[in-house]
């Protein structure tokens, strides 16, 4: 089956800096991969996605970058404010079940 | 639109008790999943619905756990006993349509804690 690896399990920046996020997966058919936001005692929320015949989406401030070749995508949140603060996941589905990585608390300070 | 919704928000029992969660998807989403998320990791697929037909239960612990979804609409996740290991959050989410390329709106959860 399916897996996915994330890291770094925990990120600290200072608002306005960047912050990257790297996952990579194992079955080459994966062809999602979403990210999703869950803050504490919250539901994970989608924040954004890409398809494989895609390699880079952006949206505002949030960006995805996606390399099927070295089946790694990355999430880049640039210009990070307090409310950033969460656990973000990232996710890999192919024919089979969507399957998410362990997650990365990010913590902006102010 | 409204969200997906479950109940209980939180269970507290002793092992080997019996509990049940409930789950009401986003009005018109035909396909409804429960995904279980232990401490400090990402939620795991228990099982999949397509209206009221299973489409994937292969992570799902038969022996203790069930899962039913009601005319195709509300669905009940149940564990039976519960074990230590059980402790965790439940997840309910739901798409409107049966590929795993639809976007997934969770619930709020529910938290079980096993005594």
């Amino acid at each position: 089956g399916e897996n996915v690896e994330q890291h770094p399990s925990t990120l600290s920046v200072q608002e306005g800096d960047s912050a990257v996020i790297k996952c990579t997966y194992s079955d080459s058919a994966s062809n999602y991969f979403p990210w999703y936001k869950q803050e504490l005692g919250k539901r994970p929320q989608l924040i954004i996605d890409i398809r494989s015949n895609v390699g880079e989406k952006k949206d505002q401030r949030i960006a995805v970058t996606l390399n099927k070749t070295a089946k790694h995508f990355s999430l880049h949140i640039t210009e990070t404010q307090p409310e950033d603060s969460a656990v973000y996941f990232c996710a890999a589905s192919g024919y089979s079940t969507l399957t998410f990585g362990k997650g990365t608390m990010l913590l902006v300070s102010p | 639109e409204a969200g997906v919704a479950q109940s209980p928000r939180y269970k507290i029992i002793e092992k080997r008790q019996s509990v049940a969660f409930w789950c009401n998807p986003i009005s018109g989403h035909a396909t409804l999943y429960w995904y279980q998320q232990i401490l400090g990791q990402g939620p795991k697929l228990l099982i999949q619905f397509q209206n009221n037909g299973v489409v994937d239960d292969s992570q799902l612990p038969k022996d203790r756990f069930s899962a039913e979804r009601l005319k195709g609409v509300d669905s009940t996740l149940k564990i039976q006993p519960a074990k230590l290991e059980d402790s965790a959050v439940y997840l309910c989410a739901s798409s409107w349509g049966g590929t795993l390329t639809d976007t997934q709106y969770f619930g709020p959860g529910t938290r079980l804690t096993v005594l």
